[in-house]
């Protein structure tokens, strides 16, 4: 079964604080996304890695990816506000080019 | 335009009427997906489309669902006879690649459908 897990689903942090979000995965990916979805809009394209070891960051964002360990992490550092939003990993399993499968998404709430 | 665009946004139908859905992707993009977003959860694949061939449907929950993009850009989702359990978010998406997802995939804002 082609499964993607997220956690936590929920997560209030204090700004200033560092929290890493997890995702794992039932089976080898071709392809893994991380998405952000502010409530009432669309999805924004964060990150998208491709191959083992692959770390991408933006601003206060970083995002890897361990294919061997079907696991990719979004690392945020110093937290503001601005980063509340819900996160999605999403991944493109081998032999399914045509579709991405999310997980369940991670709520990030950044309080002062 | 400058993204994915999609119309109506907001619909509400009674049980039983059908509707159509409208995805106006980035120009120049081959791909297109349409996607189905339940409250509270992640987007579920629906179908995709290659230019207009459309490559894999798998994912349309059952026969009353049906897209189409006659002419390889503007797609239309379509649902008869809507029940209940239609209700949810439809987002449409495009990318460039032409091999499923390549690089990255743009979503519009989506068409929020209730059926009552």
């Amino acid at each position: 079964e082609l499964k993607v897990e997220q956690n936590p689903l929920f997560l209030s942090m204090q700004e200033g604080k560092n929290y890493t979000i997890y995702c794992n995965y039932s089976t080898t990916s071709d392809r893994l996304y991380w998405y952000r979805q502010d409530p009432g809009k669309s999805l924004e394209s964060l990150f998208v890695l491709l191959s083992n070891g692959a770390v991408k960051q933006e601003g206060r964002l970083m995002a890897s990816l361990d294919t061997k360990a079907r696991l990719s992490t979004l690392h945020i550092t110093a937290a503001v506000h601005d980063l509340s939003a819900t996160y999605f990993c999403a991944v493109s399993f081998t032999g399914t080019a045509s579709k991405l499968t999310f997980g369940t998404g991670t709520r990030l709430q950044v309080t002062l | 335009g400058a993204g994915v665009s999609q119309s109506p946004r907001y619909k509400v139908a009674k049980r039983g009427q059908d509707v159509a859905l409208r995805c106006d992707p980035i120009s120049g993009h081959v791909s297109l997906f349409w996607y189905q977003q339940a409250l509270g959860q992640g987007p579920e694949f629906l179908t995709y489309f290659q230019n207009e061939a459309q490559l894999d449907k798998s994912g349309l929950p059952s026969d009353r669902f049906f897209a189409e993009r006659p002419e390889g850009s503007v797609s239309t989702l379509k649902i008869q006879r809507t029940q209940q359990e239609d209700s949810a978010v439809y987002l449409c998406a495009s990318s460039f690649g032409q091999q499923g997802p390549y690089g990255t995939i743009y979503f519009g804002e989506g068409s929020w459908l209730t059926v009552v």
